[in-house]
């Protein structure tokens, strides 16, 4: 079955203990997102990747990490979390045609709470 | 720059009636245009798409939406709403490397 998956799909965690979110696909893709979902605020692009080894910023980047060394996978990583980065977090996949057409695909999300 | 503006954040209808979610962007390029279905504790799931080949797109359960350049307007509508449309939905513009999500709107249904 082609899908994203992520986990964990919940995580509590302590201010500054560095955590990370795994993603994976299993379809290929070149394509590779990761966003955050606030209330009221839709979704929102932390990084993104366009192949391995090639990774940008999105519109929130400040204080997450991404790294693509295999073309499946594609962490996010918080080095020190902090309170305002409780969200909901998802990572998506497509694959690029060079014309902005592509349909994403989505994981199931994880819900992360920084106390 | 692109963005997405969607009106209304919620919109309750009656089962049976017709279901209105407007959304209006902005691009200084032809734009790819999509809407996506957010089930509770699910991620998001692409409803329809449109990139240029017909104004009028039929999407998934029923849904479509009309591409309107002179009101930059990507309108998703369906003729009668059943319970099992209760979800949020979100419109987006893309290009080639970046996908831009509007603020969503959660659909009810009334019994």
């Amino acid at each position: 079955e082609a899908q994203v998956t992520q986990n964990p799909r919940y995580l509590i965690t302590v201010t500054g203990k560095k955590l990370t979110v795994t993603c994976s696909q299993n379809m290929n893709h070149e394509y590779m997102s990761w966003y955050r979902q606030d209330p009221g605020l839709g979704l929102r692009q932390i990084y993104y990747s366009m192949n391995v080894e090639v990774t940008d910023k999105g519109d929130v980047p400040e204080g997450y990490k991404v790294s693509r060394k295999e073309k499946r996978n594609f962490p996010l990583i918080l080095e020190s979390p902090s309170p305002n980065q409780t969200s909901l977090y998802f990572c998506a996949s497509s694959s690029t045609t060079g014309t902005g057409s592509y349909e994403q695909y989505f994981g199931p999300g994880t819900r992360l709470t920084v106390t | 720059a692109q963005s997405v503006t969607q009106l209304g954040s919620h919109v309750s209808v009656s089962e049976g009636a017709l279901v209105l979610l407007r959304c209006n962007y902005s691009s200084s390029v032809p734009p790819y245009l999509f809407w996506y279905v957010q089930y509770p504790n699910q991620g998001l799931q692409l409803l329809l798409k449109y990139t240029s080949a017909a104004t009028l797109v039929k999407g998934i359960n029923g849904f479509e939406a009309e591409f309107k350049k002179s009101e930059t307007s990507f309108h998703l509508t369906k003729p009668s709403a059943h319970m099992s449309d209760a979800a949020e939905y979100f419109c987006a513009v893309s290009s080639a490397s970046k996908i831009i999500f509007g603020s969503g709107t959660r659909l009810s249904i009334r019994p």
